[in-house]
Protein backbone atom coordinates (compact mmCIF):
# COMPACT_ATOMS: atom_id res chain seq x y z
CA UNK A 1 0.00 0.00 0.00
CA UNK A 2 0.88 3.61 -0.54
CA UNK A 3 2.17 5.63 2.21
CA UNK A 4 3.26 8.86 3.07
CA UNK A 5 5.71 9.67 6.42
CA UNK A 6 6.17 12.64 7.47
CA UNK A 7 8.77 12.78 10.19
CA UNK A 8 9.02 15.73 11.47
CA UNK A 9 5.90 16.44 13.48
CA UNK A 10 7.02 20.36 13.77
CA UNK A 11 9.97 22.73 13.16
CA UNK A 12 11.06 25.93 13.58
CA UNK A 13 12.82 28.52 11.46
CA UNK A 14 13.89 31.90 12.20
CA UNK A 15 12.64 34.59 9.46
CA UNK A 16 14.65 34.79 6.69
CA UNK A 17 16.56 32.04 7.11
CA UNK A 18 16.30 28.54 5.23
CA UNK A 19 13.99 25.34 6.49
CA UNK A 20 14.23 21.59 4.85
CA UNK A 21 11.19 19.58 5.38
CA UNK A 22 11.34 15.60 4.98
CA UNK A 23 8.58 13.51 3.53
CA UNK A 24 9.07 10.20 1.92
CA UNK A 25 6.56 8.07 0.28
CA UNK A 26 6.34 3.99 -0.44
CA UNK A 27 5.33 2.93 -3.71
CA UNK A 28 5.65 0.25 -6.59
CA UNK A 29 4.57 2.54 -8.78
CA UNK A 30 6.52 4.55 -11.17
CA UNK A 31 4.11 7.26 -12.62
CA UNK A 32 2.94 9.53 -9.68
CA UNK A 33 2.88 13.15 -8.63
CA UNK A 34 4.17 14.58 -5.39
CA UNK A 35 3.11 17.61 -3.90
CA UNK A 36 3.44 19.76 -0.93
CA UNK A 37 0.41 21.43 0.16
CA UNK A 38 0.37 24.39 2.70
CA UNK A 39 -2.91 24.91 5.37
CA UNK A 40 -2.10 28.04 7.19
CA UNK A 41 -4.43 28.56 10.40
CA UNK A 42 -8.16 29.09 8.12
CA UNK A 43 -7.94 25.59 7.01
CA UNK A 44 -7.72 26.40 3.57
CA UNK A 45 -4.90 23.51 1.93
CA UNK A 46 -3.10 25.50 -0.77
CA UNK A 47 -0.94 24.08 -3.40
CA UNK A 48 2.81 24.99 -2.49
CA UNK A 49 4.18 22.66 -5.35
CA UNK A 50 4.36 19.39 -7.11
CA UNK A 51 6.61 16.82 -8.71
CA UNK A 52 6.76 14.70 -12.04
CA UNK A 53 8.10 11.15 -11.11
CA UNK A 54 9.51 10.86 -14.57
CA UNK A 55 11.13 14.20 -14.33
CA UNK A 56 14.52 14.32 -12.84
CA UNK A 57 14.49 17.94 -12.48
CA UNK A 58 13.45 19.27 -9.02
CA UNK A 59 10.80 21.49 -8.98
CA UNK A 60 11.34 25.09 -7.76
CA UNK A 61 8.29 27.83 -7.37
CA UNK A 62 9.19 31.21 -6.25
CA UNK A 63 11.46 30.41 -2.15
CA UNK A 64 9.54 27.09 -2.47
CA UNK A 65 11.81 23.81 -3.79
CA UNK A 66 11.92 20.31 -3.78
CA UNK A 67 14.95 17.73 -3.52
CA UNK A 68 13.41 14.92 -5.44
CA UNK A 69 15.36 11.01 -5.15
CA UNK A 70 12.95 9.13 -6.55
CA UNK A 71 15.59 6.10 -5.77
CA UNK A 72 15.42 6.95 -2.16
CA UNK A 73 11.31 7.43 -2.60
CA UNK A 74 12.34 10.60 -0.86
CA UNK A 75 10.64 14.53 -1.47
CA UNK A 76 12.18 17.17 1.07
CA UNK A 77 10.66 20.78 0.56
CA UNK A 78 13.05 23.69 0.70
CA UNK A 79 11.86 27.00 2.05
CA UNK A 80 14.19 29.65 1.56
CA UNK A 81 13.90 33.39 3.26
CA UNK A 82 11.34 32.32 5.19
CA UNK A 83 8.63 34.40 6.12
CA UNK A 84 5.87 34.81 8.93
CA UNK A 85 3.47 34.03 6.47
CA UNK A 86 4.99 30.55 5.66
CA UNK A 87 4.10 29.61 9.17
CA UNK A 88 1.27 26.68 8.80
CA UNK A 89 0.88 22.97 8.41
CA UNK A 90 2.84 21.32 5.19
CA UNK A 91 1.58 18.36 3.70
CA UNK A 92 3.47 15.87 1.68
CA UNK A 93 0.75 14.27 -0.74
CA UNK A 94 1.17 11.06 -3.51
CA UNK A 95 -1.17 11.15 -5.99
CA UNK A 96 -1.92 7.37 -7.99
CA UNK A 97 -4.68 6.67 -10.89
CA UNK A 98 -7.48 4.66 -8.76
CA UNK A 99 -7.43 0.94 -9.89
CA UNK A 100 -11.39 1.28 -11.55
CA UNK A 101 -12.74 1.58 -14.93
CA UNK A 102 -13.00 5.28 -14.91
CA UNK A 103 -9.39 5.40 -13.16
CA UNK A 104 -10.22 9.14 -10.86
CA UNK A 105 -6.92 9.87 -9.07
CA UNK A 106 -6.89 9.52 -6.00
CA UNK A 107 -4.61 11.74 -2.74
CA UNK A 108 -2.50 10.21 0.09
CA UNK A 109 -1.73 12.99 2.77
CA UNK A 110 1.13 12.25 5.03
CA UNK A 111 0.46 13.84 9.23
CA UNK A 112 2.29 16.94 8.59
CA UNK A 113 4.75 19.32 9.94
CA UNK A 114 4.02 21.81 11.31
CA UNK A 115 6.12 25.54 10.82
CA UNK A 116 6.93 28.01 12.93
CA UNK A 117 8.54 31.14 11.70
CA UNK A 118 10.22 32.97 14.63
CA UNK A 119 10.47 36.72 14.10
CA UNK B 1 -12.76 32.90 -3.23
CA UNK B 2 -11.09 29.43 -3.62
CA UNK B 3 -13.16 27.85 -6.04
CA UNK B 4 -14.86 25.45 -3.95
CA UNK B 5 -17.21 26.51 -1.33
CA UNK B 6 -18.69 24.45 1.45
CA UNK B 7 -21.44 25.27 3.73
CA UNK B 8 -21.99 24.99 6.60
CA UNK B 9 -18.48 26.27 7.72
CA UNK B 10 -19.35 24.90 11.20
CA UNK B 11 -22.17 22.37 12.51
CA UNK B 12 -22.60 21.06 15.96
CA UNK B 13 -25.55 18.39 15.79
CA UNK B 14 -26.97 15.72 18.41
CA UNK B 15 -26.12 12.15 17.88
CA UNK B 16 -29.90 11.41 16.79
CA UNK B 17 -29.93 14.29 14.78
CA UNK B 18 -29.88 14.23 10.47
CA UNK B 19 -27.57 16.87 9.02
CA UNK B 20 -25.87 17.65 6.04
CA UNK B 21 -22.63 18.88 4.82
CA UNK B 22 -22.61 20.61 1.19
CA UNK B 23 -19.45 21.44 -1.29
CA UNK B 24 -19.69 23.18 -4.46
CA UNK B 25 -17.18 23.74 -6.90
CA UNK B 26 -16.64 26.43 -9.58
CA UNK B 27 -13.99 25.04 -11.58
CA UNK B 28 -15.15 23.27 -14.18
CA UNK B 29 -14.02 20.25 -12.63
CA UNK B 30 -14.96 16.15 -13.08
CA UNK B 31 -14.28 14.79 -10.28
CA UNK B 32 -14.95 15.29 -6.14
CA UNK B 33 -13.19 14.27 -2.78
CA UNK B 34 -14.44 13.92 0.44
CA UNK B 35 -11.64 13.87 3.22
CA UNK B 36 -11.89 13.84 6.93
CA UNK B 37 -9.08 15.57 9.08
CA UNK B 38 -8.58 14.60 12.41
CA UNK B 39 -6.15 16.06 15.11
CA UNK B 40 -2.94 13.72 14.87
CA UNK B 41 -4.19 12.10 11.73
CA UNK B 42 -3.90 11.89 7.97
CA UNK B 43 -6.48 13.20 5.72
CA UNK B 44 -8.39 10.38 5.37
CA UNK B 45 -9.92 9.93 2.08
CA UNK B 46 -13.99 8.88 2.34
CA UNK B 47 -15.21 9.42 -1.48
CA UNK B 48 -14.18 9.89 -4.25
CA UNK B 49 -17.08 10.51 -7.43
CA UNK B 50 -15.72 10.64 -11.22
CA UNK B 51 -18.47 12.61 -12.93
CA UNK B 52 -21.39 11.36 -11.23
CA UNK B 53 -20.06 7.91 -10.55
CA UNK B 54 -18.61 6.52 -6.80
CA UNK B 55 -15.30 5.10 -7.52
CA UNK B 56 -14.05 5.32 -4.25
CA UNK B 57 -15.26 4.27 -0.88
CA UNK B 58 -12.54 4.11 1.68
CA UNK B 59 -14.60 1.57 4.27
CA UNK B 60 -16.70 4.63 5.88
CA UNK B 61 -19.36 3.76 8.14
CA UNK B 62 -22.61 3.72 6.43
CA UNK B 63 -23.78 6.85 8.80
CA UNK B 64 -21.99 8.85 6.52
CA UNK B 65 -23.64 8.45 3.33
CA UNK B 66 -22.25 10.51 0.35
CA UNK B 67 -24.49 12.40 -2.61
CA UNK B 68 -22.97 13.37 -6.14
CA UNK B 69 -25.81 14.64 -7.99
CA UNK B 70 -23.93 16.35 -10.79
CA UNK B 71 -20.34 17.02 -11.24
CA UNK B 72 -19.86 20.46 -9.74
CA UNK B 73 -22.07 19.15 -5.78
CA UNK B 74 -21.63 17.03 -3.54
CA UNK B 75 -22.85 16.06 -0.56
CA UNK B 76 -22.06 14.42 2.84
CA UNK B 77 -25.25 13.40 4.28
CA UNK B 78 -24.98 12.28 8.33
CA UNK B 79 -27.16 10.32 10.57
CA UNK B 80 -26.51 8.76 14.32
CA UNK B 81 -22.92 9.92 13.98
CA UNK B 82 -20.49 9.73 17.47
CA UNK B 83 -18.54 11.98 19.20
CA UNK B 84 -15.81 10.62 17.41
CA UNK B 85 -16.87 12.11 14.16
CA UNK B 86 -16.19 15.22 15.24
CA UNK B 87 -13.86 16.53 12.87
CA UNK B 88 -12.85 18.93 9.86
CA UNK B 89 -14.62 17.48 6.89
CA UNK B 90 -12.85 18.86 3.63
CA UNK B 91 -14.42 18.83 -0.07
CA UNK B 92 -12.15 18.54 -2.65
CA UNK B 93 -11.80 18.43 -6.38
CA UNK B 94 -9.71 18.22 -9.78
CA UNK B 95 -9.82 17.82 -14.05
CA UNK B 96 -9.41 14.27 -14.62
CA UNK B 97 -8.76 13.13 -18.41
CA UNK B 98 -7.18 13.82 -21.24
CA UNK B 99 -5.20 17.16 -21.14
CA UNK B 100 -5.55 16.93 -17.22
CA UNK B 101 -2.38 14.80 -16.11
CA UNK B 102 -1.01 17.63 -14.28
CA UNK B 103 -4.27 19.02 -12.90
CA UNK B 104 -3.85 19.01 -9.17
CA UNK B 105 -7.08 19.06 -5.96
CA UNK B 106 -7.97 21.70 -5.05
CA UNK B 107 -9.56 22.10 -1.53
CA UNK B 108 -12.53 24.17 0.20
CA UNK B 109 -12.21 25.72 3.29
CA UNK B 110 -13.76 22.94 5.44
CA UNK B 111 -17.17 21.84 7.32
CA UNK B 112 -16.24 21.85 11.11
CA UNK B 113 -18.25 19.02 12.39
CA UNK B 114 -18.85 18.47 16.44
CA UNK B 115 -21.01 15.55 17.50
CA UNK B 116 -22.43 15.83 20.94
Amino acid sequence: AQTVTQSQPEMSVQEAETVTLSCTYDTSESDYYLFWYKQPPSRQMILVIRQEAYKQQNATENRFSVNFQKAAKSFSLKISDSQLGDAAMYFCAYRRRLRTTSGTYKYIFGTGTRLKVLA
Amino acid sequence: ETGVTQTPRHLVMGMTNKKSLKCEQHLGHNAMYWYKQSAKKPLELMFVYNFKEQTENNSVPSRFSPECPNSSHLFLHLHTLQPEDSALYLCASTLFGQGAKGNTIYFGEGSWLTVV
